[in-house]
């Protein structure tokens, strides 16, 4: 079974709507990150959590809304969804400490705002 | 800031003929350096990272990449390149602090030639 794993892995939606993307992690690392990649445009940091209690932005954190259930789950919520947030999105964990750099990602979420 | 830049945007290479991807960082620092690689529908894997010590890494797959501190590089190479290594290539850099996020460039996409 995959370490990192993300539900759905494809959604479609609507303007407005509001949509929840999950991550569970099986690697027990206390770091979750949430991405987002455009094509041309690397991966970006939305949200980054490094425990439960311990939840930060990134660099393009607007319109967007993180939940850090337990140690293994990572929820990535768009309240409002608009076109422009039609990308993939990939959630990653490390550790805490000197490797804490070193990433795994799950598969990835591609999501498509109508 | 810190930034990655991948100046080659798409490569095709040969089967068989070796590979050198691009990358150059900006950071203060002694930088933590990654390659990921992306196949198509998948999520980002680990190719190889450079913490500290011995500037020539080997990685998984038969990459290797080399630190210059000189020229502020970290160029990902492979001898002779297989069909299997098409896909997307990024470079990272680690962004500094206690943050544990990665700044990406925004990638080089490997097709391979029969």
């Amino acid at each position: 079974d995959a370490d990192v794993t993300q539900t759905p892995r494809n959604r479609i939606t609507k303007t407005g709507k509001r949509i929840m993307l999950e991550c569970s992690q099986t690697k027990g690392h206390d770091r979750m990150y949430w991405y987002r990649q455009d094509p041309g445009l690397g991966l970006r940091l939305i949200y980054y959590s490094f425990d439960v209690k311990d939840i930060n932005k990134g660099e393009i954190s607007d319109g967007y809304s993180v939940s850090r259930q337990a140690q293994a789950k990572f929820s990535l919520s768009l309240e409002s969804a608009i076109p422009n947030q039609t990308a993939l999105y990939f959630c990653a964990t490390s550790e805490t400490g000197t490797s804490f750099y070193e990433q795994y990602f799950g598969p990835g979420t591609r999501l498509t705002v109508t | 800031a810190q930034s990655v830049t991948q100046p080659d945007i798409h490569i095709t290479v040969s089967e068989g003929a070796s590979l050198e991807l691009r990358c150059n960082y900006s950071y203060g620092a002694t930088p933590y350096l990654f390659w990921y690689v992306q196949s198509p529908g998948q999520g980002l894997q680990l190719l190889l990272k450079y913490f500290s010590g011995d500037t020539l890494v080997q990685g998984i797959k038969g990459f290797e990449a080399e630190f210059k501190r000189s020229q502020s590089s970290f160029n990902l190479r492979k001898p002779s390149v297989h069909w299997s290594d098409a896909a997307e290539y990024f470079c990272a850099v680690g962004a500094g602090g206690s943050q544990g996020n990665l700044i990406f460039g925004k990638g080089t996409k490997l097709s391979v030639k029969p």
